[in-house]
């Protein structure tokens, strides 16, 4: 079974530009999540989704956004690109119904904002 | 408010002994406890959990933890070392009230197996 995946892989950005990310989950996990890795703020989560709603969202400005689409797939979204965006964008995915399940990550996009 | 804290940001052992990595966390009620490891350039990968019942959990790779409750730890464990073992290590929680996509990290131990 494939593992999550994220396109791209690298990008490099100017301050200003916006970026979208994507994420495919593993076949038949419907739970997305997203979390940015810096080596100041550690893991950090963004938002939630599942069944194509936000369900969870963390402490991030609106300049972050993500959405779901019918077939689980996910993008997130980051308008107005700073210097301090620059970071690893993981997305995870869970099959669980209870939320005792442990989390698959994606191998991450990598985001260098000048 | 929820936190967990790893409170050594690098480990250092030779291969063959035995290895810790520590965590403790702070979270109201009885929060579901995992450990999980990154490799350089990758994203993070499960080890193991710690939902409810005995207090010692065996995951991948030979590693283990231990909850402790009274002490608020889940340290990870490994008898034995390998140096294919060095990575950065995350203990992260989750909240019972919480959504399954919602979990809180530490900031990460380096470990490092010399040969």
């Amino acid at each position: 079974k494939a593992g999550v995946t994220q396109t791209p892989r690298y990008l490099i950005k100017t301050r200003g530009q916006q970026v979208t990310l994507s994420c495919s989950p593993i076949s038949g996990h419907r739970s997305v999540s997203w979390y940015q890795q810096t080596p100041g703020q550690g893991l950090q989560f963004l938002f939630e989704y599942f069944s194509e709603t936000q369900r969870n969202k963390g402490n991030f400005p609106g300049r972050f956004s993500g959405r779901q689409f019918s077939n689980s797939r996910s993008e997130m979204n980051v308008s107005t690109l700073e210097l301090g965006d620059s970071a690893l964008y993981l997305c995870a995915s869970s099959g669980a119904l209870a939320n005792t399940g442990e989390l698959f990550f994606g191998e991450g996009s990598r985001l260098t904002v000048l | 408010a929820q936190s967990v804290a790893q409170p050594e940001d690098q480990v250092n052992v030779a291969e063959g002994n035995p290895l810790t990595v520590k965590c403790t966390y702070s979270v109201s009620g009885n929060p579901y406890l995992f450990w999980y490891v990154q490799y350089p350039n990758r994203g993070l990968q499960f080890l193991l959990k710690y939902i409810t019942g005995d207090n010692l959990v065996k995951g991948s790779y030979g590693f283990e933890a231990e909850f402790n409750k009274s002490q608020t730890s889940f340290h990870l464990k490994k008898p034995s070392a390998l140096v294919s073992d060095s990575a950065l290590y995350f203990c992260a929680v989750r909240d019972r009230g919480s959504t399954l996509g919602r979990l809180y990290f530490g900031r990460g131990t380096q470990l490092t197996v010399w040969p």
